[in-house]
């Protein structure tokens, strides 16, 4: 298995831009997860997924858009970049039933200049 | 509201024990975790415990639970320089598909 894999892995966006993050698991979770990571501040949740076709809203959405069309691909969607969505964005599925585990991507650095 | 306090920094000599502390609010916890980043990577989990446990031993780790105080505590034996990465507390309460997250503790391992 290749857990979960996110791509890019770095990107340089300019102000105004737009861009799509990827991430994909083999692992046939139904749960998965977008989270930023500033430096500092510890994961903050973006949105998730219960499922195909169901997205929610997390702590800090504005600015980003996801869509959950099969069970293994999650992209996040950034419509129109600002310096602060500078972060390293984290996928993570996670399993059902007993302790839950989150498995997570590497991981994409995004710089918004 | 919900909310997850761990210190930022420990800084131990290799071979000493290492001790991660944190404290949550949500006396509904049911399971409380332990993640470990390493320096360019993402999150994987170290261990858990669930709230009914008091103590929970795997290897050089040992998680201690307190749920009177609230206070979660993580004890690495034997600390290897590999050791050294960013250790992030989550509890889950109740149904909650969402964790609430620790900052993280930054441990460095000194030769």
């Amino acid at each position: 298995n290749a857990g979960v894999t996110q791509t890019p892995k770095f990107r340089i966006l300019k102000i105004g831009q737009s861009m799509t993050l990827q991430c994909t698991q083999d692992m046939n979770h139904n749960y998965m997860y977008w989270y930023r990571q500033d430096p500092g501040m510890g994961l903050k949740l973006i949105y998730y997924s219960v499922g195909a076709g169901i997205t929610d809203k997390g702590e800090v959405p504005n600015g980003y858009n996801v869509s959950r069309s099969t069970t293994e691909d999650f992209p996040l969607r950034l419509e129109l970049a600002a310096p602060s969505q500078t972060s390293v964005y984290f996928c993570a599925s996670e399993t059902s039933g007993g302790y839950n585990e989150q498995f997570f991507g590497p991981g994409t650095r995004l710089t918004v200049l | 509201g919900e909310d997850v306090e761990q210190s930022l920094f420990l800084s131990v000599r290799e071979g000493d024990s290492s001790v991660i502390n944190c404290t949550y609010t949500d006396s509904s916890s049911t399971y409380l975790y332990w993640y470990k980043q390493e320096p360019g990577a993402g999150l994987q989990l170290l261990t858990y415990i669930f709230s009914n446990m008091d103590m929970k031993q795997d290897q050089r780790l040992t998680v201690l639970l307190n749920k009177k105080d609230k206070h979660l505590s993580l004890r690495i034996a034997d600390t290897q320089t590999g050791d050294s990465a960013i250790y992030f507390c989550a509890e889950r309460a109740g149904n909650n598909r969402k964790l609430i997250w620790g900052l993280g503790t930054s441990l460095a391992v000194n030769p």
